[in-house]
C-alpha cells in the first residue's frame, strides 16, 4: 500500500515569494494533517481536515498561510508571501477516524522549505 | 497549548545496551504514540497505546501508557546501529489534537 505522498521534497525560495506544497494521503484516510517541524523540534499542527472540512486551523497563521482539501482527498498548503522564519520541514499526515475510535497518524516524507 | 516534556534530549550508548526514554504531560491524554524519524524523512509510527496502563511491545521495543494518563515511556532492548535516529512521543488530547515532544536523539556506537 502506498504511503503518504508529498511534493516537492525540497524547495528554496526568496522571501516574499509564494510557495505551495502538495499532499496525497493514504487511500481511504479521511483525516489529513499539516504540520510544521522546526529544526530540533517535534512537529506542530497547522491544520487538520476531516474529509473536506478544516476542523482545527487554530495554529495556522492565516495572514499568509492557506490550505485546501478539495474533494476530501489531496491537499495543498500555500504560503504567500514567505518569510525567513518559515524555513522548516512541512509534514503531511493522514489517518482514518471512524466515530469515537482512536486513530493513528502516518506521515509523509515532508517538504523541506528554505527561505533566503 | 499543552506541553510535552520528553527526556532525555539525547543519548549516546553502546551497541547491545538497553535504552529508556519517557514523556510527561501537564494534561491527560487519550492516546500515546511513539515515532522514529530518520534524517530527511517523516516520522514513522512505532507503537500506539490506547488505554491507561497498557503495555505494548513491537519487537525489541516496549512502550507503556502511564496509569495517570500523563506519561509514557519507550524502552529499546539490545540496541543496534540502525536504532539511531530521533524518537518522538505524541499524545492525543481533547478534540483529537496531537501534541509532540521535542524528541530524543539516540546515538549507538558499534
Amino acid at each position: 500500500e502506498a504511503g503518504v505522498v508529498q511534493s516537492p521534497r525540497y524547495k528554496i525560495i526568496e522571501k516574499k515569494q509564494p510557495v505551495a506544497f502538495w499532499c496525497n494521503p493514504i487511500s481511504g484516510h479521511n483525516t489529513l494533517y499539516w504540520y510544521r517541524q522546526n529544526l530540533g523540534q517535534g512537529p506542530e499542527l497547522l491544520i487538520r481536515y476531516e474529509n473536506e472540512e478544516a476542523v482545527d486551523d487554530s495554529q495556522l497563521p492565516k495572514d499568509r498561510f492557506s490550505a485546501e482539501r478539495l474533494k476530501g482527498v489531496d491537499s495543498t498548503l500555500k504560503i504567500q508571501p514567505a518569510e525567513l522564519g518559515d524555513s522548516a520541514v512541512y509534514l503531511c499526515a493522514s489517518s482514518f477516524r471512524q466515530g469515537l475510535a482512536a486513530d493513528t497518524q502516518y506521515f509523509g516524507p515532508g517538504t523541506r522549505l528554505t527561505v533566503l | 497549548g499543552q506541553q510535552l516534556n520528553q527526556s532525555p534530549q539525547s543519548m549516546f550508548i553502546q551497541e547491545g545496551e538497553d535504552v529508556s526514554m519517557n514523556c510527561t504531560s501537564s494534561s491527560i491524554f487519550n492516546t500515546w504514540l511513539w515515532y522514529k524519524q530518520d534524517p530527511g524523512e517523516g516520522p514513522v509510527l512505532l507503537i500506539a497505546l490506547y488505554k491507561a496502563g497498557e503495555l505494548t511491545s513491537n519487537g525489541r521495543l516496549t512502550a507503556q501508557f502511564g496509569i495517570t494518563r500523563k506519561d509514557s515511556f519507550l524502552n529499546i532492548s539490545a540496541s543496534i546501529p540502525s536504532d539511531v535516529g530521533i524518537y518522538f512521543c505524541a499524545g492525543r488530547g481533547n478534540f483529537n489534537k496531537f501534541y509532540f515532544g521535542s524528541g530524543t536523539k539516540l546515538n549507538v556506537k558499534p
